[in-house]
């Protein structure tokens, strides 16, 4: 699947680091997003953009900062973290239309993140 | 609040057994429907979605749904499970926009 790819594959951290994951789509969409999959809980949506705009921030904490340069790369800044935060963090896309019709999102394989 | 039910958290069938995985949702307009599979350490596969039309979708790996209205449902289903299927399988409904609310997801098990 060369769609939507994400780096680093896996990623740990201390709570007093640094890092961002990186997204890039290979589909010619407009729209982006991060998900959050913990165990034992549903995937949840963080932030979506639509044509570089930011559109929905799912009240995350603001230690967790996205950025969207163009609509082909998306970026989650990370810093001071919680061990509480470790989760698979998923990114995705898909194309919207005039009158934001629906359309598939497309997922990339994730980044797993360890906070110690 | 629309929202997605997966009644079933873990489910094991013998390979080559049929399967059929349930998904309830409640949403107050006409709803768009997918299915996705996420096997261990990967990111989420579409199997297939409903849109509008023909209430019985088809979709990759010999999966189909059906969706209906009356039961609020849109179960996904094989008619013969092969051991590479074992994997996560998640029920999504579309809201407003391009938003997507998961279910919580059902684990597959195959057994040889």
């Amino acid at each position: 699947e060369t769609g939507v790819t994400q780096t680093p594959r896996h990623l740990v951290m201390g709570m007093t680091n640094k890092k961002s994951l990186k997204c890039e789509q290979h589909l010619g969409h407009n729209a982006m997003y991060w998900y959050k999959q913990s165990a034992k809980k549903p995937l949840e949506l963080m932030f979506v953009y639509n044509f570089k705009e930011q559109t929905e921030n799912n009240s995350v904490p603001s230690r967790f900062s996205p950025e969207c340069p163009n609509s082909s790369h998306l970026f989650l800044h990370l810093h001071t973290l919680q061990p509480e935060d470790s989760a698979l963090y998923l990114c995705a896309s898909s194309q919207v239309r005039a009158g934001g019709s629906v359309d598939t999102q497309y997922f990339g394989p994730g980044t797993r993140l360890t906070v110690l | 609040a629309q929202s997605v039910t997966q009644p079933d958290i873990h489910i094991t069938v013998s390979e080559g057994a049929s399967l059929e995985l349930r998904c309830n949702y409640s949403y107050g307009a006409t709803p768009y429907l997918f299915w996705y599979v996420q096997s261990p350490g990967q990111g989420l596969q579409l199997l297939l979605k409903y849109f509008s039309g023909d209430t019985l979708v088809q979709g990759i790996k010999g999966f189909e749904a059906e969706f209906k209205r009356s039961q609020s449902s849109f179960n996904l289903r094989k008619p013969s499970v092969h051991w590479s299927d074992a994997a996560e399988y998640f029920c999504a409904i579309n809201n407003a926009g391009n938003m997507l609310t998961f279910g919580g997801g059902t684990r597959l098990m195959v057994k040889p």
